[in-house]
Formats: structure tokens, C-alpha cells, sequence
């Protein structure tokens, strides 16, 4: 089954914890994205990635920090500096970037700051 | 600065049509994407436009006018697991995706 897994599902952090989300995806996708969705706004892009052991930052990358080590894989970490890291992360992959460009999603991690 | 503009909520009857708009300003043109997102899932697919004109798929068709900078998605014989909200998306002159802020679509029995 070809896709896209991102764990864990559900995420509660403590303020002053750093914490890492998995995205991995067997598409042999090219690129990969990490997207930040909070409640009634659109996706705003933190970080991506069109090759391995190379990444961009996005309009949002400040507290945040990824890597591409595998083609299949792109953490997300998300450091004690993000001021306000509750929020719907959403992970996504694309086949070939400068072409048809539909993006595929992972089913999202939703996490919580206690 | 690049801007998606869409209605931020819009109501609609079961088997009516609805019409979701979304005018778009972007450093280049590269396609112009829809996308249903239900309550707590990640979007899915649902049409692409690079050529002005009409897309038709089922009940869903898009519809898009690069001159004007203006795209709509037309939903047809609404049923009630069609509410979701529609996120619309323009690539760049990068070939990154530009989103929209969705529009959540409530239908009513």
C-alpha cells in the first residue's frame, strides 16, 4: 500500500519540551513539505524539501527544525522557542516539483501544549 | 504579496448546487488546485486547472479564468457528507503551493 504515515496521531507536550514528528511516506515522492493548520485558516508552510539532505525554510520555520537524512522520511521537531506550538501539523509529499504539482497528505498530527 | 481570497463559510441545501468562489494573486501561475478537508482529516484531491475553462468530474466541476485571476468549484446534487471545507491552492512561479483559508461548506437537510 503506497502512502503516507505520520505518528503519533494524537500529541500532548509539556512548555519547555522539545518534540519530534514522524512523517514517512513510500510514494517515492521527491518532496516533501511540513504544514502548520490552525482553526479557521488555511496551510501555512514551516519547512520542505526537493531532495535529500537538502531543505527550505517556509513562511513559518522560526522554533522549528526538520531533516532529510532518507528520501522515504522528514521529521519535524518542534523546539521549546515555537511561542505557540498547538496546532494541526499536516505532512505532505510531491511526485516531481517543477510539473503537475498535486500534493499528497499524511493524516496529520494534532499537537497540544499543556 | 500573494493572496487567496475565499468565502469563509457558505450554507447549502441537500441535492441543491453550490458555487464556492476564489480569486487568487500570485508571483506566477502554475496550476490551480481544489481540495475537501473534513473536520480533523488532512485534504484530499479533488480537481486541477491550468487551462482556462471548465473540468467536470461527477458532481464536482472547477472552473478557472487565469485573465481574471478567478476560480470556482461547483458542488451538484449536494449530499450531506459533502460538508467539509474546500481549500483552494495556486502554484507559484516557485511551484509551491499557495493555500487559501478554505471555505467551510454546512448543508442542511
Amino acid at each position: 500500500d503506497g502512502g503516507i504515515t505520520q505518528s503519533p496521531k494524537y500529541l500532548f507536550r509539556k512548555e519547555g519540551q522539545n518534540v519530534t514528528l514522524s512523517c514517512e511516506q513510500n510514494l517515492n515522492h521527491d518532496a516533501m513539505y511540513w504544514y502548520r493548520q490552525d482553526p479557521g485558516q488555511g496551510l501555512r508552510l514551516i519547512y520542505y524539501s526537493q531532495i535529500v539532505n537538502d531543505f527550505q525554510k517556509g513562511d513559518i520555520a522560526e522554533g522549528y527544525s526538520v531533516s532529510r537524512e532518507k528520501k522515504e522520511s522528514f521529521p519535524l521537531t518542534v523546539t521549546s522557542a515555537q511561542k505557540n506550538p498547538t496546532a494541526f501539523y499536516l505532512c505532505a509529499t510531491q511526485g516531481a516539483v517543477e510539473s503537475y504539482n498535486e500534493q499528497f497528505f499524511g493524516p496529520g498530527t494534532r499537537l497540544t501544549v499543556l | 504579496g500573494q493572496n487567496i481570497d475565499q468565502p469563509t463559510e457558505m450554507t447549502a441545501t441537500e441535492g441543491a448546487i453550490v458555487q464556492i468562489n476564489c480569486t487568487y494573486q500570485t508571483s506566477g501561475f502554475n496550476g490551480l488546485f481544489w481540495y475537501q478537508q473534513h473536520a480533523g482529516e488532512a485534504p484530499t484531491f479533488l480537481s486541477y486547472n491550468v487551462l482556462d475553462g471548465l473540468e467536470e468530474k461527477g458532481r464536482f466541476s472547477s472552473f478557472l479564468s487565469r485573465s481574471k485571476g478567478y476560480s470556482y468549484l461547483l458542488l451538484k446534487e449536494l449530499q450531506m457528507k459533502d460538508s467539509a471545507s474546500y481549500l483552494c491552492a495556486v502554484g507559484d512561479s516557485n511551484y509551491q503551493l499557495i493555500w487559501g483559508a478554505g471555505t467551510k461548506l454546512i448543508i442542511k437537510p
